[in-house]
């Protein structure tokens, strides 16, 4: 099955400064990859996506890129904000299969 | 526009008791999910159901049963909790593609003594 690794698991920055968080998967069929925050008490929200075909994605201040050879993809917030501070899950899956994977996930902390 | 909705929020059970866990959905997604989230581990899936009738074991099934009682309403029982299921809860729906995003409910935080 698939394996969803993801660094780092604590991630402090100086508000205003960016933030980077990397993710590696095993299953070369997996197609569909997204990045969930999650602030204290409340469950998971989306806050981007990226499909196999393209290798970058821009929402604001955050992207999203990935490297389907490598097996990595990694989430950029930039210019960050003290409300950017929470947990970040990134996931892969598959068209066709029900299941998404799960990284560990990051806390990250904006420092005023 | 409630988005998924789980009961309760917070449960304390002893050793042996038996309880279920509710989530109903109001977007008319197909499927639905139940995962559970520990410390270190991220989430992990527990059960789904790829369209009303259909359940399926995802990737920690045991010592759990789900009923998918309608399209809105995808239950998880725990039939004789142990401490090892001392955790928290997320249910989660989607439209029913793999590769279309989750919503997630607010969670159940679940203690076993």
């Amino acid at each position: 099955g698939e394996n969803v690794e993801q660094h780092p698991s604590t991630l402090s920055v100086q508000e205003g400064d960016s933030a980077v968080i990397k993710c590696t998967y095993s299953d070369s069929a997996s197609n569909y990859f997204p990045w969930y925050k999650q602030e204290l008490g409340k469950g998971p929200q989306l806050i981007i996506d990226i499909r196999s075909n393209v290798g970058e994605k821009k929402d604001q201040r955050i992207a999203v890129t990935l490297n389907k050879t490598a097996k990595h993809f990694s989430l950029h917030i930039t210019e960050t904000q003290p409300e950017d501070s929470a947990v970040y899950f990134c996931a892969a899956g598959n068209f066709g299969n029900e299941k998404l994977t799960f990284g560990t996930g990051t806390r990250l902390t904006i420092i005023p | 526009n409630a988005g998924v909705t789980q009961t309760p929020k917070f449960q304390v059970l002893k050793t042996g008791q038996s309880m279920t866990l509710q989530c109903a959905q109001d977007m008319n997604h197909n499927s639905m999910y139940w995962y559970r989230q520990d410390p270190g581990m991220g989430l992990r899936l527990i059960y789904y159901s790829a369209s009303e009738g259909t359940t399926d074991k995802g990737e920690v099934p045991n010592g759990y049963n789900v009923s998918r009682l309608n399209k809105r309403e995808f239950s998880l029982r725990l039939e004789s909790a142990a401490p090892s299921q001392t955790s928290v809860y997320f249910c989660a729906s989607r439209a029913g593609q793999g590769n279309s995003p989750l919503h997630f409910g607010n969670g159940t935080r679940l203690t076993v003594t």
